[in-house]
């Protein structure tokens, strides 16, 4: 099974507006991770939020966390053209057998 | 203090070739992930290795198989290559053994094309 479903699948807003991204995962976790990935690029980690936590900042990142949904959100403020990049959660904890990425949230932030 | 590193960074192969990816963790990790991305798709999980055995493994087939070594670094291999093979294949490093619970430090990956 699959887990990390990301959305929307492509975000466009200009600089300085704030993006919103979604993820929904199917089991229970010990946390949720975030990561960003730039084209054709390693991932780099974010932010990491655990399981008993609702709400977690990092600068201008926010990332929620809703257990009863199975369910998280990224919040990044101020955007800037250096964040256009391809977002992916991945919901750690279980067995990474069952664990993969899903098709993550491609931002374009317009200057 | 050297981040998770891959190489090369990319290669070209033909149909039915064998290939041979390598990773050195960060240091101070002990546990390596490999994965898959195909263009346009997210990191698909291949397997896991720790203490120089495999720990955890993926929807793939026999083809894919791996090593680590004692100092931790790690080798992917693809026999049989086929064209769906081709794909950036990352590696990840994580500290304190194998399961899914830490944050993972990602290589710059290998770009492979099966011609």
């Amino acid at each position: 099974s699959q887990q990390g479903e990301e959305d929307p699948q492509a975000l466009s807003i200009q600089e300085g507006e704030n993006a919103t991204m979604n993820c929904s995962y199917k089991t229970s976790i010990n946390n949720l991770q975030w990561y960003r990935q730039n084209s054709g690029r390693g991932l780099v980690h974010l932010i990491l939020i655990r399981s008993n936590e609702r709400e977690k900042h990092s600068g201008r990142l926010r990332v929620t966390l809703d257990t009863s949904k199975k369910s998280s959100s990224l919040l990044i403020t101020a955007s800037r053209a250096a964040d256009t990049a391809s977002y992916f959660c991945f919901a750690g904890g279980t067995s990474y057998g069952k664990l993969t990425f899903g098709q993550g949230t491609i931002l374009t932030v317009h200057p | 203090d050297a981040g998770v590193t891959q190489s090369p960074t990319h290669l070209i192969k033909t149909r039915g070739q064998q290939v041979t990816l390598r990773c050195s963790p960060k240091s101070g990790h002990d546990t390596v992930s490999w994965y898959q991305q195909a263009l346009g798709q997210g990191p698909q999980f291949i397997f896991q290795y720790y203490e120089e055995e495999e720990r955890q493994r993926g929807n793939f087939p026999d083809r894919f198989s791996g090593h680590q070594f004692p100092n931790y670094s790690s080798e992917l291999n693809v026999n049989a290559l086929l064209l769906g093979d081709s794909a950036l294949y990352l590696c990840a490093s994580t500290p304190g053994g194998p399961g899914g619970a830490d944050t993972q430090y990602f290589g710059p990956g290998t770009r492979l094309t099966v011609l």
